[in-house]
Protein backbone atom coordinates (compact mmCIF):
# COMPACT_ATOMS: atom_id res chain seq x y z
CA UNK A 1 0.00 0.00 0.00
CA UNK A 2 1.25 3.77 -0.41
CA UNK A 3 2.66 5.49 2.68
CA UNK A 4 0.54 9.04 2.43
CA UNK A 5 1.38 12.26 4.68
CA UNK A 6 -0.22 14.98 5.03
CA UNK A 7 0.80 18.87 6.08
CA UNK A 8 -0.18 20.32 8.60
CA UNK A 9 -1.18 17.55 10.89
CA UNK A 10 -3.47 20.36 13.25
CA UNK A 11 -3.48 24.34 12.97
CA UNK A 12 -5.40 26.89 14.74
CA UNK A 13 -7.30 29.59 12.24
CA UNK A 14 -8.87 32.81 12.52
CA UNK A 15 -12.13 32.62 10.82
CA UNK A 16 -12.06 34.71 7.03
CA UNK A 17 -8.31 33.50 6.45
CA UNK A 18 -7.54 30.39 4.56
CA UNK A 19 -5.69 27.36 4.68
CA UNK A 20 -4.01 24.96 2.35
CA UNK A 21 -3.64 21.56 3.08
CA UNK A 22 -0.71 19.51 1.40
CA UNK A 23 -1.00 15.47 0.38
CA UNK A 24 2.15 13.50 -0.41
CA UNK A 25 1.98 10.07 -1.64
CA UNK A 26 5.16 7.92 -2.06
CA UNK A 27 4.33 6.10 -4.88
CA UNK A 28 1.81 6.74 -8.03
CA UNK A 29 -1.60 6.60 -7.67
CA UNK A 30 -4.44 6.46 -9.87
CA UNK A 31 -6.75 8.65 -8.36
CA UNK A 32 -6.79 10.96 -4.96
CA UNK A 33 -10.00 12.17 -2.75
CA UNK A 34 -10.41 14.37 -0.03
CA UNK A 35 -12.82 14.01 2.57
CA UNK A 36 -13.81 15.77 5.69
CA UNK A 37 -14.99 14.52 9.01
CA UNK A 38 -16.53 16.10 11.59
CA UNK A 39 -16.50 15.26 15.53
CA UNK A 40 -17.88 11.57 16.21
CA UNK A 41 -19.23 11.56 12.49
CA UNK A 42 -18.48 9.28 10.11
CA UNK A 43 -16.68 10.26 5.88
CA UNK A 44 -18.05 12.98 3.85
CA UNK A 45 -16.39 13.09 0.56
CA UNK A 46 -15.64 16.44 -0.45
CA UNK A 47 -14.18 15.52 -4.54
CA UNK A 48 -12.23 13.65 -6.06
CA UNK A 49 -8.78 15.74 -7.43
CA UNK A 50 -7.82 14.67 -11.34
CA UNK A 51 -4.60 15.18 -12.66
CA UNK A 52 -4.39 18.03 -14.70
CA UNK A 53 -7.54 18.81 -14.35
CA UNK A 54 -10.49 20.43 -12.73
CA UNK A 55 -11.59 18.35 -9.24
CA UNK A 56 -15.35 16.49 -9.14
CA UNK A 57 -17.06 18.16 -6.49
CA UNK A 58 -19.69 16.17 -4.14
CA UNK A 59 -23.01 17.63 -4.13
CA UNK A 60 -22.74 20.27 -0.88
CA UNK A 61 -19.11 21.28 -2.13
CA UNK A 62 -18.25 24.18 -4.50
CA UNK A 63 -15.00 25.05 -5.71
CA UNK A 64 -14.68 28.08 -4.55
CA UNK A 65 -14.93 27.02 -0.84
CA UNK A 66 -12.79 23.99 -1.26
CA UNK A 67 -10.32 24.72 -4.22
CA UNK A 68 -8.02 21.54 -5.10
CA UNK A 69 -4.81 21.24 -7.35
CA UNK A 70 -3.57 18.04 -8.52
CA UNK A 71 -0.78 18.62 -10.58
CA UNK A 72 1.08 15.29 -10.57
CA UNK A 73 0.28 11.86 -9.78
CA UNK A 74 1.82 11.96 -6.39
CA UNK A 75 0.65 15.41 -4.84
CA UNK A 76 -2.64 17.10 -3.73
CA UNK A 77 -3.53 20.17 -1.93
CA UNK A 78 -7.19 21.42 -0.63
CA UNK A 79 -7.52 25.17 0.18
CA UNK A 80 -10.20 25.63 2.80
CA UNK A 81 -11.24 28.98 2.33
CA UNK A 82 -12.89 31.99 3.94
CA UNK A 83 -12.68 29.42 7.22
CA UNK A 84 -16.00 30.08 9.53
CA UNK A 85 -15.98 27.84 13.00
CA UNK A 86 -18.39 25.34 10.95
CA UNK A 87 -15.04 24.24 9.02
CA UNK A 88 -14.16 23.07 12.30
CA UNK A 89 -13.19 19.24 11.06
CA UNK A 90 -10.65 16.32 10.50
CA UNK A 91 -9.63 16.46 7.10
CA UNK A 92 -8.25 13.32 5.33
CA UNK A 93 -7.11 12.82 2.38
CA UNK A 94 -6.80 9.45 0.41
CA UNK A 95 -5.46 7.89 -2.30
CA UNK A 96 -5.85 4.36 -4.99
CA UNK A 97 -3.00 2.42 -6.10
CA UNK A 98 -1.95 1.55 -9.53
CA UNK A 99 -2.20 -2.16 -8.82
CA UNK A 100 -5.24 -3.89 -10.11
CA UNK A 101 -8.06 -4.29 -7.63
CA UNK A 102 -6.55 -1.51 -5.06
CA UNK A 103 -8.27 -0.46 -2.70
CA UNK A 104 -8.51 3.53 -0.91
CA UNK A 105 -5.63 4.31 1.91
CA UNK A 106 -5.84 7.40 3.85
CA UNK A 107 -3.59 10.18 5.07
CA UNK A 108 -3.15 10.69 8.92
CA UNK A 109 -5.70 14.10 8.36
CA UNK A 110 -5.40 17.15 8.95
CA UNK A 111 -7.09 18.84 12.33
CA UNK A 112 -8.62 22.22 11.58
CA UNK A 113 -10.38 24.62 14.23
CA UNK A 114 -11.14 27.92 13.53
CA UNK A 115 -12.28 30.34 15.99
CA UNK B 1 -26.99 8.12 -5.46
CA UNK B 2 -25.56 4.87 -3.05
CA UNK B 3 -26.84 5.20 0.43
CA UNK B 4 -25.07 3.08 3.35
CA UNK B 5 -27.08 2.26 6.55
CA UNK B 6 -24.85 0.68 9.53
CA UNK B 7 -25.78 -0.83 12.92
CA UNK B 8 -25.66 -0.84 15.79
CA UNK B 9 -24.25 2.60 16.39
CA UNK B 10 -22.31 1.50 19.56
CA UNK B 11 -21.70 -1.92 20.59
CA UNK B 12 -20.27 -2.95 24.06
CA UNK B 13 -18.84 -7.00 24.60
CA UNK B 14 -17.09 -8.79 27.10
CA UNK B 15 -13.59 -9.77 25.84
CA UNK B 16 -13.66 -12.86 23.98
CA UNK B 17 -17.12 -12.46 22.60
CA UNK B 18 -18.15 -12.23 19.38
CA UNK B 19 -18.92 -8.92 17.57
CA UNK B 20 -21.10 -8.46 14.44
CA UNK B 21 -21.67 -5.12 12.37
CA UNK B 22 -24.24 -5.04 9.38
CA UNK B 23 -24.36 -2.53 6.60
CA UNK B 24 -26.93 -2.46 4.24
CA UNK B 25 -27.16 -0.68 0.60
CA UNK B 26 -29.20 0.74 -2.12
CA UNK B 27 -27.59 0.85 -5.25
CA UNK B 28 -27.21 -2.83 -6.68
CA UNK B 29 -24.54 -1.62 -9.22
CA UNK B 30 -21.75 -1.64 -5.83
CA UNK B 31 -19.29 -3.99 -6.15
CA UNK B 32 -16.65 -3.48 -4.03
CA UNK B 33 -17.21 -3.38 -0.13
CA UNK B 34 -14.43 -2.36 1.92
CA UNK B 35 -14.39 -2.38 6.14
CA UNK B 36 -12.19 0.43 8.23
CA UNK B 37 -11.09 0.71 11.74
CA UNK B 38 -10.25 3.96 12.77
CA UNK B 39 -8.83 4.42 16.60
CA UNK B 40 -9.17 7.74 17.89
CA UNK B 41 -7.33 9.97 16.37
CA UNK B 42 -5.48 7.82 13.96
CA UNK B 43 -6.29 7.45 10.30
CA UNK B 44 -8.83 4.93 9.12
CA UNK B 45 -6.95 1.04 8.52
CA UNK B 46 -8.59 -1.07 6.18
CA UNK B 47 -8.93 -4.36 7.65
CA UNK B 48 -10.95 -6.50 5.44
CA UNK B 49 -12.83 -5.87 1.81
CA UNK B 50 -14.67 -8.33 -0.05
CA UNK B 51 -15.71 -8.34 -3.92
CA UNK B 52 -18.86 -9.44 -5.75
CA UNK B 53 -17.92 -12.66 -6.69
CA UNK B 54 -17.35 -13.72 -3.99
CA UNK B 55 -19.72 -14.10 -0.76
CA UNK B 56 -17.80 -14.73 2.57
CA UNK B 57 -13.83 -13.36 3.19
CA UNK B 58 -11.86 -14.54 6.35
CA UNK B 59 -8.95 -12.93 8.31
CA UNK B 60 -7.86 -14.44 11.10
CA UNK B 61 -10.49 -13.16 13.87
CA UNK B 62 -12.25 -11.13 11.30
CA UNK B 63 -14.68 -11.96 8.53
CA UNK B 64 -16.98 -10.43 6.59
CA UNK B 65 -20.56 -11.86 4.02
CA UNK B 66 -21.77 -10.38 1.14
CA UNK B 67 -25.64 -11.19 0.47
CA UNK B 68 -25.84 -9.27 -3.11
CA UNK B 69 -29.68 -10.33 -3.37
CA UNK B 70 -30.50 -8.54 -0.13
CA UNK B 71 -28.20 -6.17 -0.59
CA UNK B 72 -26.30 -6.30 2.80
CA UNK B 73 -23.04 -7.54 4.28
CA UNK B 74 -21.22 -7.72 7.77
CA UNK B 75 -18.12 -7.86 9.94
CA UNK B 76 -17.97 -10.96 12.34
CA UNK B 77 -15.17 -10.46 14.89
CA UNK B 78 -14.44 -13.24 17.09
CA UNK B 79 -12.38 -13.91 20.37
CA UNK B 80 -12.56 -9.75 20.68
CA UNK B 81 -9.90 -7.69 22.49
CA UNK B 82 -9.93 -4.52 24.23
CA UNK B 83 -7.45 -3.81 21.01
CA UNK B 84 -10.42 -4.07 19.18
CA UNK B 85 -12.08 -1.43 20.55
CA UNK B 86 -12.30 1.39 17.97
CA UNK B 87 -14.79 2.92 15.21
CA UNK B 88 -15.79 0.28 12.30
CA UNK B 89 -16.93 2.06 8.88
CA UNK B 90 -18.22 -0.29 6.50
CA UNK B 91 -18.37 1.26 2.73
CA UNK B 92 -19.87 0.90 -0.51
CA UNK B 93 -18.89 1.72 -4.22
CA UNK B 94 -19.16 0.46 -7.81
CA UNK B 95 -16.62 -0.50 -10.10
CA UNK B 96 -14.33 -2.20 -7.55
CA UNK B 97 -13.23 0.25 -5.74
CA UNK B 98 -12.09 2.73 -8.79
CA UNK B 99 -14.78 5.15 -7.70
CA UNK B 100 -16.17 7.28 -4.59
CA UNK B 101 -16.81 5.37 -1.77
CA UNK B 102 -19.99 5.91 0.58
CA UNK B 103 -19.67 5.23 4.15
CA UNK B 104 -21.79 4.00 6.89
CA UNK B 105 -22.33 6.23 10.21
CA UNK B 106 -19.80 3.73 11.98
CA UNK B 107 -20.36 1.22 14.99
CA UNK B 108 -18.39 2.18 18.04
CA UNK B 109 -17.07 -1.08 19.15
CA UNK B 110 -15.94 -1.05 22.85
CA UNK B 111 -14.95 -4.65 24.40
CA UNK B 112 -14.65 -4.81 28.09
CA UNK B 113 -11.72 -6.79 29.69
Amino acid sequence: SAVISQKPSRDICQRGTSLTIQCQVDSQVTMMFWYRQQPGQSLTLIATANQGSEATYESGFVIDKFPISRPNLTFSTLTVSNMSPEDSSIYLCSALGLAVQETQYFGPGTRLLVL
Amino acid sequence: GENVEQHPSTLSVQEGDSAVIKCTYSDSASNYFPWYKQELGKRPQLIIDIRSNVGEKKDQRIAVTLNKTAKHFSLHITETQPEDSAVYFCAASINSGYSTLTFGKGTMLLVSP
